[in-house]
């Protein structure tokens, strides 16, 4: 079992809809739960994180998290042409990230 | 202010030479992570520094691989022997003390061995 596993994609949602992200992890003792997004051949640019169990938004995007599921998930409402990436869920119980594969979202016109 | 900053960009080797990437991380951050990024898969994770105390080296996948961190600030990943199964993007991330913060990433160094 892979540590973080994230829904495989392509995911390609219509202009101004809601993009669904899901990501559930292995590691009971994670603390901490990052979404990271990374255009074709560019780093890795934080988008949220979130430690405690329950939402967070920021502008367009929310993470929700639950440990007891350990299950984390980002949303991204009013998907724009430019929100297409490939989002990575990472997470951590100290400094060391261990990433999923990754979800690509085309967001189409 | 700046963010990471990684040289060269971009590197092509021959199999069998050695290679070093450099990683300068954001001014103040005393925590540095090295990942490598192949083809078609994930993050990988492959050694964290962290000010002065022993690196955790748990990630790198051969004794051909090693860094060092000079100063607490520059870091230098060296492959030596490079195969063609360590091309990849090898990115570099700091933040600023370890534990849960948030790690920002470089652009990374794409390794091409022939």
């Amino acid at each position: 079992q892979k540590e973080v596993e994230q829904n495989s994609g392509p995911l390609s949602v219509p202009e101004g809809a809601i993009a669904s992200l899901n990501c559930t992890y292995s590691d009971r003792g994670s603390q901490s739960f990052f979404w990271y997004r990374q255009y074709s051949g560019k780093s890795p640019e934080l988008i949220m994180f979130i430690y405690s169990n329950g939402d967070k938004e920021d502008g367009r995007f929310t993470a929700q998290l639950n440990k007891a599921s350990q299950y984390v998930s980002l949303l991204i409402r009013d998907s724009q042409p430019s929100d297409s990436a490939t989002y990575l869920c990472a997470v951590s119980n100290d400094y060391k990230l261990s990433f999923g594969a990754g979800t690509t979202v085309t967001v189409r016109a | 202010g700046a963010g990471v900053s990684q040289s060269p960009s971009n590197k092509v080797t021959e199999k069998g030479k050695d290679v070093e990437l450099r990683c300068d991380p954001i001014s103040g951050h005393t925590a540095l992570y090295w990942y490598r990024q192949s083809l078609g898969q994930g993050l990988e994770f492959l050694i964290y520094f962290q000010g002065n105390s022993a690196p955790d080296k748990s990630g790198l996948p051969s004794d051909r691989f090693s860094a060092e961190r000079t100063g607490g600030s520059v870091s230098t990943l060296t492959i030596q022997r490079t195969q063609q199964e360590d091309s990849a993007v090898y990115l570099c991330a700091s933040s600023l003390s370890r534990g849960t913060d948030t790690q920002y990433f470089g652009p990374g160094t794409r390794l091409t061995v022939l």
